[in-house]
């Protein structure tokens, strides 16, 4: 059973220290997203790639975030430096697009719950 | 205003009960519509596509109104394991694959 995984599961972290989540997508899938999901703001795209390159990262505060996807079976976020209302939690997803470039299912990892105090 | 309107709720209902959801949206121009379903401390899982001409998958029945630009999901004969967060979300024109996602409607099913 394919599934989408992401490290770490819970991170407890001060305010100012660097924080990287990873993940790694169901294989064979060419598209990954990165998403953030608080009480208040509910879910959020912070960015997505397809074939590894990057489509979209509107979403994402620049100055302190930053996401990649050294290869096809890794893609990270970062966060650095990190603040309190970076708490959250962080999901990663990914997807297979083919041909039009029409909707399949996203699968989404188990997420990274991050507290930053 | 939000991409993706949804009624927090919570919805609670017994079981057996019949229990419908509505969602608006504010792109005319999305494309792609869909429930998800989120459990407690979980990740969302899709539950089902919504066509314009509607679907259903068992005891769900989602619907398509794009005049109205609303999304509708119907639940009958609810069921204890129902009781979570249902999430509408929509995909953007070109928005190549993109999803929104609505902030979710809380359901609890009680015995």
């Amino acid at each position: 059973d394919a599934r989408v995984t992401q490290t770490p599961r819970d991170k407890v972290t001060e305010m100012g220290q660097e924080v990287t989540m990873r993940c790694q997508p169901i294989l064979g899938h060419n598209t990954v997203f990165w998403y953030r999901q608080t009480m208040m703001q509910g879910l959020e795209l912070l960015a997505y790639f397809r074939n590894r390159a990057p489509l979209d990262d509107s979403g994402m505060p620049k100055d302190r975030f930053s996401a990649e996807m050294p290869d096809a079976t890794l893609a990270t976020l970062k966060i650095q430096p990190s603040e309190p209302r970076d708490s959250a939690v962080y999901f990663c997803a990914s997807g297979l697009v083919e041909g039009g470039g029409y909707y399949n299912e996203q699968f989404f990892g188990p997420g990274t719950r991050l507290t930053v105090l | 205003r939000k991409e993706v309107e949804q009624d927090p709720g919570p919805f609670n209902v017994p079981e057996g009960a019949t229990v419908a959801f509505n969602c608006t949206y504010s792109n005319s121009a999305s494309q792609s519509f869909f429930w998800y379903r989120q459990d407690c401390r979980k990740e969302p899982k899709l539950l089902m596509s919504v066509y314009s001409s509607g679907n259903e998958d068992g005891r769900f029945t989602a619907q398509l109104n794009r005049a109205s630009q609303y999304i509708s999901l119907l639940i009958r004969d609810s069921k204890l394991s129902d009781s979570a967060t249902y999430l509408c979300v929509v995909t953007p024109s070109g928005g190549y694959n993109k999803l929104i996602f609505g902030a979710g409607t809380r359901l609890a099913v009680h015995p």
